[in-house]
C-alpha cells in the first residue's frame, strides 16, 4: 500500500517569505507527527497531531512554524518569515494509534537562502 | 528526560565482516528503544525495536540488537555486512509524551560504510 507521502520533495525560497509544506500520511491512520533533521543531526520532534488536534507541540522552535490537520488526514507545516536557520529536511510520519510504531516519509529538503 | 548516544558518526566495515553499530540510552524509567535506517533521500525505516518483551530483538535484513539494562546499551548487529548495508542508521528511544503518544527522540546516526 502508498506509504506517507511529502510534498514537494526539494524547496528554496529566500529569507523572510512563507513557505508550506505538506504531508500524506497512509490512510487510516490517525495520528501524525512532524520531525526536523538538521544536516549531521538525528530527526527532532517538532509536533504530534491526534486526529485533527495538536496533541503536543512543544517541539515548534517559535511561534513562526505552525501545523494544522483540519480533517485528521493531510497535514501541513507552515513556516512565517524564514530563516537561514529553518534549513532542514522537514520529515512527517504517521501511526495507526497511540503507541504503534511510526513510518515516515521521504522528507522535504529545505533550503533558505 | 531520555535520551540516546550513538558511539562513533562512522564506522566501516569490510563486505562480509560483524556490523556492530553501539548505542546507550539514558532513561528513568523502562524505555521503547528502536533502530532505524534511512538510505540516501529516503525516509526512516524501522530495523527493530524493543519493548520489553524478549531481551534480543530480530529485525529485517538479519540485523538484531540486544537490550542490556546493566549497561544501558542496545547495540545493532549483523554477522556479515553486505552492500547493501550502506546507509546511516539511528537509534532512538521513546517515552510518554502528552496524551499517550510515542515521544521518540534521535541519536544523532551513524553512517554504514561497506567496503568491497
Amino acid at each position: 500500500g502508498a506509504g506517507v507521502s511529502q510534498t514537494p520533495s526539494n524547496k528554496v525560497t529566500e529569507k523572510g517569505k512563507y513557505v508550506e509544506l505538506r504531508c500524506d500520511p497512509i490512510s487510516g491512520h490517525t495520528a501524525l507527527y512532524w520531525y526536523r533533521q538538521s544536516l549531521g543531526q538525528g530527526p527532532e520532534f517538532l509536533i504530534y497531531f491526534q486526529g485533527t488536534g495538536a496533541a503536543d507541540d512543544s517541539g515548534l522552535p517559535n511561534d513562526r512554524f505552525f501545523a494544522v490537520r483540519p480533517e485528521g488526514s493531510v497535514s501541513t507545516l507552515k513556516i512565517q518569515r524564514t530563516e537561514r536557520g529553518d534549513s532542514a529536511v522537514y520529515l512527517c510520519a504517521s501511526s495507526l494509534s497511540l503507541a504503534e510504531t511510526q513510518y515516515f516519509g521521504p522528507g522535504t529538503r529545505l533550503l533558505v537562502l | 528526560a531520555q535520551s540516546v548516544t550513538q558511539l562513533g558518526s562512522h564506522v566501516s566495515v569490510s563486505e562480509g565482516a560483524l556490523v556492530l553499530l553501539r548505542c546507550n540510552y539514558s532513561s528513568s524509567v523502562p524505555p521503547y528503544l528502536f533502530w532505524y535506517v534511512q538510505y540516501p533521500n529516503q525516509g526512516l525505516q524501522l530495523l527493530l525495536k524493543y519493548t520489553s518483551a524478549a531481551t534480543l530483538v530480530k529485525g529485517i535484513n538479519g540485523f538484531e540488537a540486544e537490550f542490556k539494562k546493566s549497561e544501558t546499551s542496545f547495540h545493532l548487529t549483523k554477522p556479515s555486512a553486505h552492500m547493501s548495508d550502506a546507509a546511516e542508521y539511528f537509534c532512538a528511544v521513546s517515552d510518554k509524551g502528552t496524551g499517550g503518544y510515542q515521544k521518540v527522540t534521535f541519536g544523532t546516526g551513524t553512517k554504514l560504510q561497506v567496503i568491497p
